[in-house]
């Protein structure tokens, strides 16, 4: 989706680089996501945040952190990058529920990692 | 801990037949269920959104139901075309400490050949 644009698409680094991923979104949501997704295993939550003032770790958030600079922004850094972290990155946005979450997520392109 | 589990990883159908992806769920207490595509190289693209209360949704070709009590989803894609080849991902919105959480199945690989 145009609307949610990921930066890099494609970046190959060593183990131990800190990396920073970037994600923004035109869509004016309040919620943003990061996910990761390996064969075999789906997508898995990273980091989450409600509003700027509002982050929360997902179920795999070891060796990761995240900054809301903005409504439109929010960024993933490896603070020093392990093999294992090598998948695809996706960053995801949802409009504020009335009441629930249950609102569509919209997705980027997704970021390959691989860390050497 | 809610645990999404899909059938089949994959599939591979001639065009034009009709076919069924399987999900199902650990935890019913969800706030509704959706199905998305995803294309090589490309990120997820919403497909249908059940909603907890309703026990189907239908747009196009494509017919999702959901039996919350048994923990069970099912993704209907009728008269499959070429074009339809993808990965069909599951997810479920929990409750609880998972609010505002999806929970992704593994995927089904849809093949559909000419």
């Amino acid at each position: 989706d145009a609307d949610v644009t990921q930066t890099p698409r494609n970046r190959i680094t060593k183990t131990g680089k800190r990396i920073m991923l970037e994600c923004s979104q035109t869509k004016g949501h309040d919620r943003m996501y990061w996910y990761r997704q390996d064969p075999g295993l789906g997508l898995r939550l990273i980091y989450y945040s409600f509003d700027v003032k509002d982050i929360n770790k997902g179920e795999i958030s070891d060796g990761y952190s995240v900054s809301r600079q903005a409504q439109a922004k929010f960024s993933l850094s490896l603070e020093s990058a392990i093999p294992n972290q090598t998948a695809l990155y996706f960053c995801a946005t949802s409009d504020r529920g009335s009441g629930s979450p249950a609102k569509t997520q919209y997705f980027g392109p997704g970021t390959r990692l691989l860390v050497l | 801990k809610q645990e999404v589990t899909q059938i089949p990883a994959a599939l591979s159908v001639p065009e034009g037949e009709n076919l069924v992806l399987n999900c199902s769920f650990t935890d019913s207490a969800i706030y509704n269920l959706q199905w998305f595509r995803q294309d090589p190289g490309k990120g997820l693209t919403s497909l249908l959104l059940i909603q907890s209360s309703q026990r189907e949704q239908t747009s196009g070709r494509l017919n999702a139901s959901l039996d919350k009590s048994s923990g069970r989803s099912t993704l209907y894609i009728a008269a499959s075309q070429p074009g339809d080849s993808a990965t069909y991902l599951c997810a479920v919105y929990a409750g609880g400490t998972s609010y505002g959480k999806l929970t992704f199945g593994q995927g089904t690989i849809l093949t559909v050949h000419p």
